[in-house]
């Protein structure tokens, strides 16, 4: 079964510091890949997403993944973060044979240390 | 332009009683969502629709009904609250340009079960 792992369930970052969030999956074939933000008391926003082609994703905010089919992974990264990226961020997969499904991450809280 | 709004924003139900969570979009899209998400855990597919008229269950469809009589509206009825049911339920909607457009998520209901 397809499974999407976020092994951290909080990071805390000192604002103007580097951020990397760790995502792996689960899934045969090539994975459709998704990051979401979610602020406190809002819904969920996408930041970025990968289907195919370059490897290394710009998103939103001043965020970028990277996927490493190799190692499954598909890690969202920010040079230097700001007090208002605090919230939680989420990982998903679709795929393929899922009926539309987007599999989820448990989610990464970002805590930012002023 | 609202977006995705939901109805209530909290409730407390007691076992036994119904309710009905509302959806309600404007940005013309034909794929709407029901999600539920749980304390450290990712969010769950509950059901989905690809058009009025059109829903299908997803991962968690059991003890929850829809309906879709318009492109606007897509509601989420729970007809015998139990406990397992306390959760945040988020609403999301995406257009039909492709199967993994963006979704586009409302603030969420908060709902206990006591």
């Amino acid at each position: 079964a397809q499974s999407v792992t976020q092994p951290d369930i909080h990071i805390t970052v000192s604002e103007g510091a580097s951020l990397e969030l760790r995502c792996n999956y689960s899934y045969g074939a090539t994975p459709y890949l998704f990051w979401y933000v979610q602020s406190p008391g809002q819904g969920l926003q996408l930041l970025l997403k990968y289907f195919s082609g370059d490897t290394l994703v710009q998103g939103i905010k001043g965020f970028e993944a990277e996927f490493k089919r190799s190692q499954s992974s598909f890690n969202l990264r920010k040079p230097s973060v700001h007090w208002s990226d605090a919230a939680e961020y989420f990982c998903a997969v679709g795929a393929s044979d899922s009926n539309y499904q987007l599999i989820w991450g448990a989610g990464t809280k970002l805590i930012i240390k002023p | 332009n609202a977006g995705v709004t939901q109805t209530p924003k909290f409730r407390i139900l007691k076992i036994g009683q119904s309710m009905t969570l509302q959806c309600a979009q404007d940005m013309n899209h034909n794929y709407m969502y029901w999600y539920r998400q749980d304390p450290g855990m990712g969010l769950k597919l509950i059901y989905y629709s690809v058009g009025a008229g059109i829903t299908d269950k997803g991962e968690v469809p059991n003890g929850y009904n829809v309906s879709r009589s318009t492109t606007e509206d897509f509601p989420l009825r729970l007809e015998l609250a139990a406990p397992s049911q306390t959760s945040v339920y988020f609403c999301a909607s995406s257009s039909t340009s492709g199967r993994w457009d963006e979704q586009f998520f409302g603030p969420g209901t908060r709902l206990t079960v006591l």
